[in-house]
């Protein structure tokens, strides 16, 4: 089975502190991607990358950067935190241009 | 660019009854469609997908979903619902970049299951 690791379930950091989200997968699959996910505005892509080092804005990139140095690991930085980023963060995973397998989020909290 | 819409932020039904979650796709080319179900506390786990060949796609769990092209749908239908399908549940549809192609969700519908 495929397995996409997020590295912390809850997350709670102060306003204008940079904030790493970790994300792993174990299939080396080609594409990786970061999602928040509101309610009522389910889920919304910041960034994804579809090969190391590569990436491609989604459609709320500001506030958000990415790394990606292996293939395996998929990182979401925010450089300043601010409390409108306080959401539920989804990391996925996928082959090109098939489904995504998405790990169990985290909750990050920015007070 | 490619994106779902999907109608009814919440259905409600009681148990044995048909399901119904309305998804609508735009895209300027043959779409690549999925439905997603989301449990409480827990991550997208994948129902089903159309890619090409049958319109007609079975998924986990009972449910199924027909494409047409015609209406631009891709609804998703279970004969008769159980209280464990109670959930939200996401329309996606694939969209294509520069150099990478990436998910794109609907804004999701929760469904509630009465006994």
């Amino acid at each position: 089975d495929v397995k996409v690791t997020q590295s912390s379930r809850y997350l709670v950091k102060r306003t204008g502190e940079k904030v790493f989200l970790e994300c792993v997968q174990d299939m080396d699959h080609e594409n990786m991607f970061w999602y928040r996910q509101d309610p009522g505005l389910g889920l919304r892509l910041i960034y994804f990358s579809y090969d190391v080092k590569m990436k491609e804005k989604g459609d709320i990139p500001e506030g958000y950067s990415v790394s990606r140095e292996k293939k395996e690991r998929f990182s979401l930085i925010l450089e300043s935190a601010s409390t409108n980023q306080t959401s539920m963060y989804l990391c996925a995973s996928s082959l090109r241009s098939t489904e995504a397998f998405f790990g169990q989020g985290t909750r990050l909290t920015v007070v | 660019a490619q994106s779902v819409t999907q109608l009814g932020s919440h259905v409600s039904v009681s148990e044995g009854a048909l399901v119904l979650l309305r998804c609508n796709y735009s895209s300027s080319v043959p779409p690549y469609l999925f439905w997603y179900v989301q449990y409480p506390n827990q991550g997208l786990q994948l129902l089903l997908k159309y890619t090409t060949g049958a319109t007609l796609v079975k998924g986990i769990n009972g449910f199924e979903a027909e494409f047409k092209k015609s209406e631009t749908s891709f609804h998703l239908t279970k004969p008769s619902a159980h209280m464990s399908d109670a959930a939200e549940y996401f329309c996606a549809v694939i969209r294509g970049g520069q150099a990478g192609t990436a998910l794109i969700f609907g804004k999701g519908t929760t469904l509630s299951v009465s006994s």
